[in-house]
């Protein structure tokens, strides 16, 4: 079965340093890949997508994540990170095969940029 | 509209009780997803529809869970006779085809 995980569940940096969240997914054909971010009390919002082409996409907020086919990775990555970066990032997949587009979700990191 | 709508924001309800959510998709998309949050992370698929049709409902508790998306209406979820491991944040999604899915504000449903 399809599934996705996020190995850093919670995160505290520093304001001004680099942010690196990794997104491993296990499925064997072709995938589509997000990175959303949910700001507290907010709703979730897309921070960037790969589908294909460049495997290292560019997002929001000056977010960027690089697709690895052969590690099955989505890591995403900020060089200098602000408070008002903190929020849960959640990282899905869906499969690109036929029209079901369903989202298959990692359990989520919760990042806290401390001022 | 141009965002996902929800209502209603919250959903207070005593365990038995029937709950309807709903879910107005920006206007033009065709498809439409219902995802439930537990405990703030780990999110599950329901149900997705292709216009009024459903076109993927393997994530439904079929027995007390149902859904509509019906023409010039708002889409529905409805939960019968609501259990306390109901609580969770509703998130509704919608996309204008197989690409990014834009989410809703969520309803938090709390069962008592």
């Amino acid at each position: 079965a399809q599934s996705v995980s996020q190995h850093n569940h919670h995160v505290i940096l520093s304001e001004a340093a680099s942010l690196e969240l990794g997104c491993n997914y296990s499925y064997g054909g072709t995938v589509n890949l997000f990175w959303y971010v949910q700001y507290p009390g907010q709703h979730l919002q897309l921070l960037l997508k790969y589908f294909s082409g460049d495997p290292l996409v560019k997002g929001i907020k000056g977010f960027e994540a690089e697709f690895i086919k052969s590690k099955f990775s989505f890591n995403l990555r900020k060089p200098s990170v602000q408070w008002s970066d903190t929020a849960e990032y959640f990282c899905a997949v869906s499969r690109t095969a036929g029209n079901n587009r369903k989202l298959i979700w990692g359990l989520g990191t919760s990042l806290a940029v401390n001022p | 509209g141009e965002e996902v709508a929800q209502t209603p924001k919250h959903l207070v309800r005593g365990e038995g009780q029937k709950a309807k959510l709903y879910c107005a998709p920006i206007k033009g998309h065709s498809y439409v997803f219902w995802y439930q949050q537990v405990l703030k992370n780990e999110f599950k698929f329901l149900i997705s529809f292709q216009n009024e049709n459903v076109f993927d409902e393997t994530g439904m508790p079929k027995e007390r869970f149902s859904a509509k998306c019906l023409p010039n209406s708002p889409c529905s979820l409805e939960i019968q006779a609501t259990k306390l491991e109901d609580s969770a944040v509703y998130f509704c999604a919608s996309s204008l085809k197989t690409d990014t899915q834009y989410f809703g504000p969520g309803t938090r449903l709390t069962v008592l």
